[in-house]
């Protein structure tokens, strides 16, 4: 059965600092990987997918690198601004299901 | 163009009620995809409806929860004699290829 396991659970750090989100899965049979966020009382926004066959994607401050054989996969976030504050998830496809983390609690102080 | 929507944004209830929550996907997606997400937790799935084919009913936690989509676009998620750890969000997402469009959730709270 897969797992997926985010830590931090929570994260604060000051403006314009780089930071790294992990995401790590049990099972290597992956058909994709996606990075959400999440805005409070607000739906999930996709911000990055990464197929299996893939080893990184870039949206602009944003880079998601995958590596499959050891079930992990991060996110980038560059020169970190307030506005970044949000929650981050990430879910993994076997299929159309996504199984999904529990999140990273992003705070980025002023 | 519009995203996902959802009614009601939120909903209190009794124990024991039935409660009806309501999902307008993107026009022209054909899967359907219902969440829920208990406080601090991932999203769990519910069940997933793809064109006219028998929906994924794997998800559902009991048989008091149940849902359906019709005409392949509104759906509904109906939960009967609700509990009090049904209290969560309820998130709707449609896709027309890989990526999923989430709406902004019920947050269903049973007292």
């Amino acid at each position: 059965k897969q797992e997926v396991t985010q830590i931090p659970a929570a994260l604060s750090v000051p403006e314009g600092e780089n930071l790294v989100l992990n995401c790590s899965f049990t099972d290597s049979a992956i058909y994709n990987l996606q990075w959400f966020r999440q805005d409070p009382g607000k739906g999930l926004t996709s911000l990055l997918l990464i197929q299996s066959s893939q080893r990184e994607q870039t949206s602009g401050r944003l880079n998601a690198s995958l590596d499959k054989s050891s079930g992990r996969s991060t996110l980038y976030i560059a020169a970190s601004q307030p506005g970044d504050s949000a929650t981050y998830l990430c879910a993994v496809s076997g299929g159309y299901q996504l199984i999904w983390g529990a999140g990273t609690k992003l705070i980025i102080k002023p | 163009g519009a995203g996902v929507s959802q009614s009601p944004s939120n909903k209190v209830t009794e124990k024991g009620k039935d409660v009806e929550l309501r999902c307008d996907p993107i026009s022209g997606h054909t899967a359907l995809y219902w969440y829920r997400q208990s406080l601090g937790q991932g999203l769990e799935f519910l069940i997933y409806f793809q064109g006219n084919s028998a929906p994924d009913k794997s998800g559902l936690p009991s048989d008091r929860f149940s849902a359906e989509r019709t005409g392949g676009s509104v759906s509904t998620l109906t939960i009967q004699r609700t509990q009090q750890e049904d209290s969560a969000v309820y998130l709707c997402a449609s896709s027309g290829q890989e990526t999923q469009y989430f709406g902004p959730g019920t947050r269903l709270l049973v007292l």
